[in-house]
């Protein structure tokens, strides 16, 4: 059965670079979410998107943004990095609304 | 105090046992609860679903949720060695929208399951 997506596996970038990471969703998964973990730490919800409208925000900085397109797969960009972005950026995606979300494996990001 | 609290363990059993792992709630607007399965440097695979109270079972694997309780288990009968990884608790409330996909994740627990 197919997946989630996302891409790449790994991303190494200096501070103050940008990065921009990729999620496809499982085929017609409408919401896609967007979660950040961090070592040792449980995934934390940053964004997510219905129908290519962003649709809640969580504790998403103001340097990272994202988007959903007309293909339904969803880009999160991030700016100006830091070392605390460093992290495990997770996507999933949803297709009902009894909250079954399906994850990716993973970007795993390193900021130096 | 987080919303969601999960004993991080570790968790160390012999194959055949009888795992059970627990996780309780503050938040009593959550409505879906979850049970997800993490692999080392991997996406979380979601194991168990649950809307509001009840138990469901599904293999060697059963679900229970008491919301008077706020409290929350994941039973692994004949666990196995291929059972070892993190296990994260999840639940969501329905606010609206898609609000419901906004999970609250326990901190996980690490279980081995040796042979």
């Amino acid at each position: 059965a197919a997946g989630v997506i996302q891409s790449p596996r790994h991303l190494i970038k200096e501070k103050r670079e940008t990065a921009t990471l990729k999620c496809y969703p499982i085929p017609r998964h409408d919401t896609v979410y967007w979660y950040q973990q961090g070592p040792g730490q449980d995934p934390q919800f940053l964004i997510s998107f219905y129908e290519k409208m962003q649709s809640d925000k969580g504790s998403i900085p103001d340097r990272f943004s994202a988007q959903q397109f007309s293909d339904y797969h969803s880009e999160l960009n991030m700016s100006s990095l830091e070392l605390g972005d460093s992290a495990l950026y997770f996507c999933a995606s949803s297709f009902d609304v009894r909250g079954r979300l399906f994850f990716g494996s993973g970007t795993q990001l390193s900021v130096l | 105090q987080k919303e969601v609290e999960q004993d991080p363990g570790p968790l160390s059993v012999p194959e055949g046992a009888i795992v059970s792992l627990n996780c309780t709630y503050s938040n009593s607007a959550f409505q879906y609860f979850m049970w997800y399965r993490q692999y080392s440097r991997k996406g979380p695979e979601l194991l168990m679903y649950t809307y509001s109270s009840g138990n469901k079972e599904d293999g060697r694997f059963t679900a229970q949720v008491d919301k008077s309780s706020k409290y929350i288990s994941l039973f692994i009968r004949d666990s196995q060695p291929s059972d070892s990884a993190t296990y994260l608790c999840a639940m969501s409330a329905n606010a609206g929208g898609t609000s419901y996909g906004k999970l609250t994740f326990g901190q996980g627990t690490i279980l081995t399951v040796h042979p």
